[in-house]
């Protein structure tokens, strides 16, 4: 079983905050990772990839990557209340994408 | 509009009465998998297909069968579908690279009584 954990939160910040979120992988072979942003009954949307050990950054957005510790997290800078949603880590292992469980994050306004 | 169509999107049925779920995309995708979604477990596999006539099962596929006839359709079966299997599905699709994304259909909620 290939696992991929993060902490469930909830996360609360308030409005103009940055949001921390933190995910961690067992599988040293993984290739690549993602990010994706759940609304309540909704289908998950894809907010970030990283591939490479390092930041990467897309406007509000900032991927942290380190496979040597097996790391990925994701920052949220000015964080709004519409950010409040789960924020889902997922891994692809080559043939299989594995998800952890999600962590909820509330932007108190 | 490139996308992912899941169908129904909404099911109630009863134990034991056979039931399809379609999947189709318009991206031209090889890779196509079926997830399910329960609260405090997360996102799990329960089948992909690598291609046509390829087909795998993930972490959970006991109750379920797929079918990959054709390129852009993935259909979910459920033959005697029981309580245990009130889900959220979720059908997704990506092209056949490390660094290609899932795309995601607007899911099914499955109720069986």
């Amino acid at each position: 079983q290939k696992e991929v954990e993060q902490n469930s939160g909830p996360l609360s910040v308030p409005e103009g905050a940055i949001a921390s979120l933190n995910c961690t992988y067992s599988d040293r072979g993984s290739q690549s990772f993602f990010w994706y942003r759940q609304y309540s009954g909704k289908s998950p949307e894809l907010i970030m990839s990283i591939y490479s050990n390092g930041d990467k950054e897309d406007g509000r957005f900032t991927a942290q990557l380190n496979k040597a510790s097996q790391y990925v997290s994701l920052l949220i800078r000015d964080s709004q209340p519409s950010d409040s949603a789960t924020y889902l880590c997922a891994v692809n292992t080559g043939n299989q994408f594995y998800f952890g469980t999600g962590t909820s994050l509330t932007v108190i306004p | 509009e490139a996308q992912v169509t899941q169908n129904p999107r909404y099911l109630i049925t009863v134990t034991g009465k056979k039931l399809t779920v379609t999947c189709s995309q318009n991206m031209n995708h090889e890779y196509m998998s079926w997830y399910r979604q329960d609260p405090g477990l997360g996102l799990r596999q329960i089948y992909y297909s690598m291609n046509v006539e390829v087909t795998d099962k993930g972490d959970v596929p006991e109750g379920y069968k797929v079918s990959r006839k054709e390129k852009r359709n993935f259909p979910l079966i459920l033959e005697s579908p029981s309580p245990n299997q009130t889900s959220l599905y979720f059908c997704a699709s990506s092209l056949p690279k490390f660094d290609s994304p899932l795309h995601f259909g607007n899911g099914t909620r499955l109720t069986v009584t």
